[in-house]
């Protein structure tokens, strides 16, 4: 199993809603990331969690909230978030955090959109 | 800081060659990646290359790296209309903590 999966695959929701984004991988890895993409954007590096724990936050706003129950989940709590906040968001794992092949495997995202 | 140029477009006709083109600014990095997105999915790792080579071959892939230009290019042979995607150029910023994309270059496959 190489795969990563996120859900839900499409998520609307108002400022005054709370929501999460899930991420699951069953292949052991160890560490686990969370990235935003806009349109036409790169990729950017919002979290990253090693070994069950927030190693990296990339001065994110609080209404953006991280979890790591176990080795195998991740889940991305939002709250009063913002139009500007839709995007495509996307879940990676690596076996060790940016070990040094650097592969990273992606979720296909969840695209959100805040009205 | 760390910053990574590509060109945006590329068109090129089936069963041409495509070069995708990228300039790191990180003399320091000790891996350069590609990675690959198709409409509506995540990245997928295509290939990397290590500092220390110049040129890694992986079947259709081609990957040159000019460190003294700080410049890495993608060749694919014989580009098939499934090669549509954006590609991004990655390396690993100084603290080795995060992978730094440069903005995708769309490569648009016509038959």
């Amino acid at each position: 199993d190489t795969e990563v999966t996120q859900t839900p695959k499409h998520l609307v929701m108002g400022m005054t809603n709370k929501k999460s984004l899930k991420c699951e991988q069953h292949m052991g890895h160890r560490a686990m990331y969370w990235y935003k993409q806009k349109a036409k954007k790169p990729p950017e590096l919002m979290f990253v969690y090693s070994y069950e724990k927030l190693s990296i936050n990339e001065s994110v706003p609080s209404r953006f909230s991280p979890e790591c129950p176990n080795s195998s989940l991740l889940n991305l709590h939002l709250h009063a978030l913002q139009p500007e906040d839709s995007a495509l968001y996307l879940c990676a794992s690596s076996q060790a955090p940016f070990s040094t092949s650097g592969e990273l495997f992606f979720g296909e995202g969840s695209r959100l959109t805040v009205l | 800081g760390e910053d990574v140029e590509q060109s945006l477009f590329l068109s090129v006709r089936e069963g041409d060659s495509s070069v995708i083109n990228c300039t790191y600014t990180d003399s320091s990095s000790t891996y350069l990646y590609w990675y690959k997105q198709e409409p509506g999915a995540g990245l997928q790792l295509l290939t990397y290359i290590f500092s220390n080579m110049d040129m890694k071959q992986d079947q259709r892939l081609t990957v040159l790296l000019n460190k003294k230009d700080k410049h890495l290019s993608l060749r694919i042979a014989d580009t098939q209309t499934g090669d549509s995607a954006i590609y991004f150029c990655a390396e690993l910023n100084q603290a080795g903590t995060a992978l730094i994309f440069g903005k995708g270059t769309t490569l648009s496959v016509s038959s």
